[in-house]
């Protein structure tokens, strides 16, 4: 797949557990981001979103948490399931530039 | 509510030759971006048109170039493929620029 060959950063959790993942984000006049799930052979699925006026946004089984001050993104994913595995990107859209920047992606793998 | 569709799925081009991918947005959307997914580089951002206009553009070689027609549909075009260009190449879709939506991509080789 597009990620194979990849060095990605792997978060490795039980079934059940809660996942945390986290992304640093590059610029601080960013104004939107957005968490993806990529599976192998698809394309990335939005998961939830986030404005720079927030700080905190949930969705069903799912909170992004933003802190602007370090520049810094996180999803969770409370009670992973196996359908969960995937490789996970978050996203910056620089303010009025109409594009994403991904991050490096991180390749989520539960345990049974 | 149909998603984004990009056509081809597949396709195996040989250097030197070009390529035209298409991509139809989700009804309503003005909207589309296209991204290549390498595993070396990432999701990288090529263009993103609205309204027929490219309003942003990637760093990459003009041999990438796209348009966007009157229905919203675009295409995107690689002139002179080089066994580098082989890759997932991804258009997404969105309204006011928020809620982008991926299709499937369509993944080329160069051979």
């Amino acid at each position: 797949g597009e990620n194979v060959g990849l060095h990605l950063p792997t978060l490795s959790v039980q079934e059940g557990d809660n996942s945390i993942i986290n992304c640093a984000y590059s610029n601080s006049a960013s104004d939107y981001f957005i968490w993806y799930k990529q599976e192998s052979g698809k394309g990335p699925q939005f998961i939830i979103d986030i404005r720079s006026n927030m700080d905190k946004r949930q969705g069903q089984r799912v909170t992004v948490l933003l802190n602007k001050t370090v520049k810094h993104l996180s999803l969770q994913i409370a009670a992973t399931q196996p359908g969960d595995s995937a490789v996970y990107f978050c996203a910056e859209r620089f303010g009025g530039a109409q594009k994403l920047v991904f991050g490096q992606g991180t390749r989520l793998t539960i345990n049974p | 509510k149909a998603g984004v569709t990009q056509t081809p799925r597949y396709l195996i081009k040989t250097r030197g030759q070009q390529v035209t991918l298409s991509c139809s947005p989700i009804s309503g959307h003005r909207s589309v971006s296209w991204y290549q997914q390498t595993p070396g580089q990432g999701l990288q951002f090529l263009f993103e048109y609205f309204s027929e206009t490219q309003r942003n553009k990637g760093n990459f070689p003009g041999r990438f170039s796209g348009r966007q027609f009157s229905n919203s549909r675009s295409e995107m075009n690689v002139s002179t493929l080089e066994l580098g260009d082989s890759a997932l190449y991804l258009c997404a879709s969105s309204t006011t620029g928020d809620g982008y939506t991926f299709g499937s991509g369509t993944r080329l080789t160069v051979v």
